[in-house]
């Protein structure tokens, strides 16, 4: 059974920096893209980071391209999610998500539960 | 970027009815479309991907059709456990979309 299950997640200021982890199992790790998918309160989903089995490729969106890096580790089956200079706008619940083939560019299979950051003084 | 519009914003159905949601992209995304459902305090869940094929699990009730820019999520006799708020993505292209949702609330 797949689980993926997120941590790091916490109150930072404006400007701050925060990284996620997202431990998964249950499914070969390295034989599939992930992504790092984010809802604002209230609102609807928004993909921000996709990276391919190998780790080689990366996506992001606009929203986030030199402030967030998305990594992995295939040997610890985990995915990371590294944010600086943070903006109140960030603020939201970060899931990691399982692609559903081995293509980067996929629908999501597996959600995790989800870890909110929240960006304030 | 591709823009993916829902339709409409929320629904109103009485259970055992036929609800029908629409999405739009604004240009092609081929076969690259996929549906999710999610219900307050959860994670999304995959309800179907390629347009019309049904993730593990998932009831036939549920159905996809579409192609190109117009897609359409059926679901022929609404359950008290199907009133939630529907997404579909677009995969085709980067960066990755989703439309704004549709809320289906019990009429």
């Amino acid at each position: 059974e797949v689980h993926l299950v997120e941590s790091g997640g916490g109150l930072v200021q404006p400007g701050g920096s925060l990284r996620l982890s997202c431990a998964a199992s249950g499914f070969t790790f390295s034989g599939y893209a992930m992504s790092w998918v984010r809802q604002a309160p209230g609102k609807g989903l928004e993909w921000v980071s996709a990276i391919s089995g190998s780790g080689a490729t990366t996506f992001y969106a606009d929203s986030v391209r030199g402030r967030f890096t998305i990594s992995r580790d295939n040997s610890k089956n985990t995915l990371y999610l590294q944010m600086n200079s943070l903006r109140a706008e960030d603020t939201a619940v970060y899931y990691c998500a399982k692609g559903g083939r081995g293509y980067s560019s996929s629908w999501v299979d597996y959600w995790g539960q989800g870890t909110l950051v929240t960006v304030s003084s | 970027e591709i823009v993916m519009t829902q339709s409409p914003a929320t629904l109103s159905v009485s259970p055992g009815e036929r609800a029908t949601l629409s999405c739009r992209a604004s240009q092609s995304v081929s076969s690259n479309l996929a549906w999710y459902q999610q219900k307050p305090g959860q994670a999304p869940r995959l309800l179907m991907y390629g347009v019309s094929t049904r993730a593990t699990g998932i009831p036939a009730r549920f159905s996809g059709s579409g192609s190109g820019t117009e897609f359409t999520l059926t679901i022929s006799s609404l359950q008290s456990e199907d009133f939630a708020v529907y997404y579909c993505q677009q995969y085709n292209n980067w960066p990755l979309t989703f439309g704004g949702g549709t809320k289906v609330e019990i009429k």
